[in-house]
């Protein structure tokens, strides 16, 4: 099992520039997570997806931030225009239906983005 | 609402001694708890989780937790460190009654194992 996938693991990007992060989550898992991680907020919820649906998007910090799935594979986290105070490194991860139980998140490597 | 407090930012231990990494929550209800931990430059990796059941829970590369309901706790130790245990470690939790799959996660504890 190859685990979450997320691209680019690295994206510097100018002030103003859209931005586009990338996950794959593991194969028949059917619940997708974004996170944002920074020093200052520490790990935050951004959003998620329970077969390809968004759930809950509290978190997802204002109308410059959209993340979509248009598959059970596939999902993008999107910025436009991208600001500096953006900068963070942004985890994806995904989990399966637990009955009985809550369901384990399986984290990606992440993607560190900054913006200048 | 539902928080989790780790109380300490960074946690020295010596290698060969036990290690207790705290972790307190606050939910509504009952919680499910998890401990994850992450290395430099990686994603979160679970190391265990209570659900029900027996409060001593072991998980990952000889880690346990220890849950305590009245002291609403649910400590992280290992009988004896490894310099290669150095991590940042996150608590986190999930209230057994909202209809939700978000947990909340701590502030995360820097866990440094000495030589």
């Amino acid at each position: 099992d190859a685990g979450v996938i997320q691209s680019p693991r690295h994206e510097v990007t100018e002030m103003g520039q859209e931005v586009t992060l990338r996950c794959k989550p593991i194969s028949g898992h059917d619940y997708l997570f974004w996170y944002r991680q920074t020093m200052m907020r520490g790990l935050e919820l951004l959003i998620y997806f329970n077969n390809n649906v968004p759930i809950d998007d509290s978190g997802m910090p204002e109308d410059r931030f959209s993340a979509k799935m248009p598959n059970a594979s596939f999902s993008t986290l999107k910025i436009q225009p991208s600001e500096p105070r953006d900068s963070a490194v942004y985890f994806c991860a995904s989990s399966f239906f637990l009955a009985g139980g809550p369901n384990t998140q399986y984290f990606g490597p992440g993607t560190r983005l900054t913006v200048l | 609402a539902q928080s989790v407090a780790q109380p300490e930012d960074q946690v020295n231990v010596a290698e060969g001694n036990p290690l207790t990494v705290k972790c307190t929550y606050s939910v509504s209800g009952n919680p499910y708890l998890f401990w994850y931990v992450q290395y430099p430059n990686r994603g979160l990796q679970f190391l265990l989780k209570y659900i029900t059941g027996d409060n001593l829970v072991k998980g990952s590369y000889g880690f346990e937790a220890e849950f305590n309901k009245s002291q609403t706790s649910f400590h992280l130790k290992k009988p004896s460190a490894l310099v290669s245990d150095s991590a940042l470690y996150f608590c986190a939790v999930r209230d057994i009654r909202r209809n939700t799959d978000k947990l909340i996660f701590g502030t995360g504890t820097r866990l440094q194992v000495f030589p």
